[in-house]
């Protein structure tokens, strides 16, 4: 079946440090791309999101690139912040369906 | 603006009891709705989706159930639970339409089977 691969399972960084998380996809037909945050006993949040007409977005500190020739989409985040601790889950579209196929999401920690 | 809620917020169960989870969401006609479960510190499993009353698709074989009796309401149900079904369950809505929809959560109920 079709899924998604994500990379790193944990990442720890440094304040005001960048972080980048990959996450490859195997549906040729997977067209939209959203990055949800997930604090603490809370609900998966929308961050930023990709359409597969776009190579890259920015929204502040956030920013999705997508490159669909090699099926990958990354999340960078620059110049974190404590709050910005989190897990984070990419997905893709599944094609002709209304279904995401999710990543096994990351966990960020920024050090103080 | 679209608002989704879904109760009670945390359960405790025993094993073997039935399971009645409700999710509602306001400001939109005909969404899509979906239930997922997430184990402890585990990723996103899709459970159920609708994208209309009465039309419901299941994706992985459990002993849950889902139904939904009205447009805007989507119940997870179990007649016996079983220890592996705690979890916590988030219900999520996206605009009709396919997949490029963004779904958006609900803020989910914790359940504890013992």
């Amino acid at each position: 079946g079709e899924n998604v691969e994500q990379h790193p399972s944990t990442l720890s960084v440094q304040e005001g440090d960048s972080a980048v998380i990959k996450c490859t996809y195997s549906d040729s037909a997977s067209n939209y791309f959203p990055w949800y945050k997930q604090e603490l006993g809370k609900r998966p949040q929308l961050i930023i999101d990709i359409r597969s007409n776009v190579g890259e977005k920015k929204d502040q500190r956030i920013a999705v690139t997508l490159n669909k020739t090699a099926k990958h989409f990354s999340l960078h985040i620059t110049e974190t912040q404590p709050e910005d601790s989190a897990v984070y889950f990419c997905a893709a579209s599944l094609g002709g369906t209304y279904k995401y196929i999710f990543g096994t999401g990351t966990r960020l920690k920024v050090l103080a | 603006s679209q608002t989704i809620h879904q109760w009670p917020a945390t359960l405790v169960q025993p094993v073997g009891s039935p399971l009645s989870l409700e999710c509602t969401v306001e400001g939109t006609s005909n969404p899509n709705l979906y239930w997922y479960r997430q184990a402890a510190g585990r990723g996103l499993q899709l459970l159920f989706y609708s994208v209309g009353i009465g039309q419901i698709s299941s994706e992985v074989p459990q002993n849950l159930s889902a139904s939904r009796p009205q447009d805007r309401q989507f119940i997870l149900s179990s007649k016996k639970l079983l220890l592996s079904d705690s979890g916590f369950y988030l219900c999520a809505w996206s605009a009709p339409g396919g997949g490029m929809e963004t779904q958006y959560f609900g803020p989910g109920t914790r359940l504890l089977v013992l």
